[in-house]
């Protein structure tokens, strides 16, 4: 069974940028025909989608934080990051990772348990 | 303001079958697939429907997905105490080149 798990600061200052790393444990982050994303979720709010990367390396971003956002897998260690640069307080949220992959009739949908990630100085 | 449209809340007693709406447009809903999450009080969401109606191993077959046009709906029939969750309606936006989420359906079991 494939688990993931969220790590990094709990802590950012404003303008800095924001790194985590989800490892991926139970399989290989660079087997299968997985997308490897990130999605946040402010406290009290709805989920708000942040980008993927594919296990061919190709890359998708939300639109709004495209110009701040990176993605990157690090097939040695098993593990996918984010980073999100020039942070302000509207960044603060529980940022979760996530895998899928669908084949014809199956699915794989695994999420790490979420970490929090405040934004102040 | 979420791309996609939910009502912020809904509710049921036990037994009965609830609906939860999700509105969207022709370049997300309308042309492609729609995908439902339900979150647990302080916990990670599950993925609950896929393909608009496909159940994942494990979902129980109280849960069903349906779409029409640029709205899909998930039904709960036979509603339980552990029904109770916040509801996530997901579709990819052609025109955004991204997922996109509703804002969520908070389900009340009376």
């Amino acid at each position: 069974q494939v688990q993931l798990q969220e790590s990094g600061p709990g802590l950012v200052e404003p303008s800095q940028t924001l790194s985590l790393t989800c490892t991926v444990s139970g399989g290989s982050i660079s087997s299968g025909s997985y997308y490897w994303s990130w999605i946040r979720q402010p406290a009290g709010k709805g989920l708000e989608w942040i980008g993927r990367i594919h296990t061919s390396g190709t890359t998708n971003f939300n639109p709004s934080l495209k110009s701040r956002v990176t993605i990157s897998v690090d097939t040695s260690k098993n593990q996918f990051s984010l980073k999100l640069s020039s942070v302000t307080a509207a960044d603060t949220a529980v940022y979760y990772c996530a895998g899928d992959r669908y084949g014809d009739n199956t699915v794989d949908d695994y999420w790490g348990q979420g970490t929090l990630v405040t934004v102040s100085s | 303001q979420s791309v996609l449209t939910q009502p912020p809340s809904a509710s049921g007693t036990p037994g009965q079958r609830v609906t939860i709406s999700c509105s969207g447009s022709s370049s997300n809903i309308g042309s492609n697939y729609v995908y439902w999450y339900q979150q647990l009080p302080g916990t990670a969401p599950k993925l609950l429907m896929y393909r608009n109606n496909q159940r994942p191993s494990g979902v129980p077959d109280r849960f069903s997905g349906s779409k029409s046009g640029t709205s899909a709906s998930l039904a709960i029939s036979g509603l339980r105490s552990e029904d109770e969750a916040d509801y996530y309606c997901a579709a990819w936006d052609d025109s955004l080149r991204g997922w996109v989420f509703g804002g969520g359906t908070k389900l009340t079991v009376l």
